[in-house]
């Protein structure tokens, strides 16, 4: 079985700020990584995924993210953030042989002026 | 861009009564999925659908859910006789292959009262 943790379910920061938003596996398999965002009343928008090769996987909107193996995380990160990034984002995470995909449970991003 | 689209994007229904979620998946996918969001917490798989027959599916996904391809077009999910705890949003998504990236509806925000 396989799992996701997102360390912070809050991360408040100020515009044009840099930012990470950090993200844990358990998988006793290899995995398909992704991230998604959700913004208010919406549904969800894939961000990023990493498949395989490069482990610095970049995004829509310029967000990144880097698949560590040996620390099983694939945080995502923006250089400089804007208010139009305030959404839920989450990180989600299937095996390689299967289809599922597990969800962590979210952190909520929200950029200050 | 092809996208998946979903209806209603509101259903209200009252405990004990059946409902019907539609979407229409990317034209050219073959995998076909139902996930949940309950309020305030995080995406959960239901379903994973494949060649006209369920491939997988979650211990949420009980006898009072079916999933369905009734035509070339469209993927619908039932719920029976719905309960209180049925109240969430309903994403569908689809996937070319069964690995890879899926792409979701905007969802359908089923209340039961």
């Amino acid at each position: 079985a396989q799992s996701v943790t997102q360390l912070d379910s809050q991360v408040p920061v100020f515009e044009e700020a840099p930012v990470e938003l950090r993200c844990n596996y358990s998988s006793s398999v290899s995995v398909y990584l992704f991230w998604y965002v959700q913004y208010p009343n919406q549904g969800l928008q894939l961000l990023l995924k990493y498949l395989s090769g490069s482990t610095l996987v970049k995004g829509i909107n310029g967000f990144e993210a880097e698949f560590n193996k040996s620390q099983t995380s694939f945080h995502l990160r923006k250089p400089s953030v804007h208010i139009s990034d305030t959404a839920e984002y989450f990180c989600a995470v299937s095996e390689t042989s299967g289809s599922r995909l597990t969800f962590g449970e979210g952190t909520q991003l929200t950029v200050n002026p | 861009e092809p996208e998946v689209t979903q209806t209603p994007s509101h259903q209200v229904t009252q405990m004990g009564q059946e409902v019907i979620l539609r979407c229409v998946p990317i034209s050219n996918h073959l995998y076909f999925y139902w996930y949940r969001q309950i309020l305030g917490q995080k995406v959960e798989f239901l379903v994973s659908f494949y060649n006209n027959e369920i491939s997988e599916k979650s211990e949420i996904f009980d006898d009072q859910f079916s999933v369905e391809r009734p035509d070339g077009s469209n993927f619908t999910l039932k719920i029976r006789s719905t309960k209180l705890e049925d109240s969430a949003m309903y994403f569908c998504a689809s996937s070319v292959g069964g690995g890879d990236t899926q792409y979701f509806g905007p969802g359908t925000r089923l209340t039961v009262l």
